[in-house]
């Protein structure tokens, strides 16, 4: 079963918005990763948020953790054309030795 | 460096052959991970190797086996390849022993189809 579920599945939006992507878990967790993928490619980290960490920045990116609601939202703000991907939110769960990825969410940055 | 590689890019297969994808790091990263993705999913893993010389089922291990020959290379293998084994393989790396604790580097990944 997956560890984390992305919502939404899929979000479309222009060039210039900002896109909010959310992650839910359901166990205790070591640390949050999100993951980048572009078609037909291998995933690319984008940043790690630890479970004693609330809040983190990395360029545009803005990474959120509620462990108490066990959710995380990635916040892309001024989006462009180039960060239409396919995101993964990936868990690092206590008393597991390998992350467990979400299904991902699909943006589409619109021109 | 080149990172994660891996081979082939492509590969078709009849049900019943076998063959061995391929996964090399130049990172000199302590674990490797063997992922599949199917459309529309996330990816679940099959088999890790925390370290040279160690493997372990994933989460959905059943028809695939694996070798960690050396700490840069660790090949996937299906004896006897099932549609139900079409999917894009990926194989990633990371530094620490006990994964999860940092990111994770993956190869462009192999796109399996089993007729």
């Amino acid at each position: 079963s997956q560890q984390g579920e992305e919502d939404p599945q899929a979000l479309s939006i222009q060039e210039g918005e900002n896109a909010t992507m959310n992650c839910s878990y359901k166990t205790s967790i070591n640390n949050l990763q999100w993951y980048r993928q572009n078609s037909g490619r291998g995933l690319v980290h984008l940043i790690l948020i630890r479970s004693n960490e609330r809040e983190k920045h990395s360029g545009r990116l803005r990474v959120t953790l509620d462990t108490s609601k066990k959710s995380s939202s990635l916040l892309i703000t001024a989006s462009r054309a180039a960060d239409t991907a396919s995101y993964f939110c990936a868990t690092d769960a206590a008393g597991r030795r390998a992350l467990t990825f979400g299904s991902g969410t699909r943006l589409q940055v619109q021109p | 460096n080149a990172g994660v590689t891996q081979t082939p890019k492509f590969q078709v297969l009849k049900t019943g052959q076998s063959m061995t994808l391929q996964c090399a790091q130049d990172m000199n990263h302590n674990s490797m991970y063997w992922y599949r993705q199917d459309p529309g999913m996330g990816l679940r893993l099959i088999y890790y190797s925390a370290s040279e010389g160690t493997t372990d089922k994933g989460e959905v291990p059943n028809g695939y086996n694996v070798s960690r020959l050396n700490k840069r290379e660790f090949s996937l293998r299906l004896e006897s390849a099932a549609p139900s084994q079409t999917s894009v393989y990926f194989c990633a790396s990371s530094e620490a022993r006990t994964s999860g604790r940092n990111e994770q580097f993956f190869g462009p990944g192999t796109r399996l189809t089993v007729l």
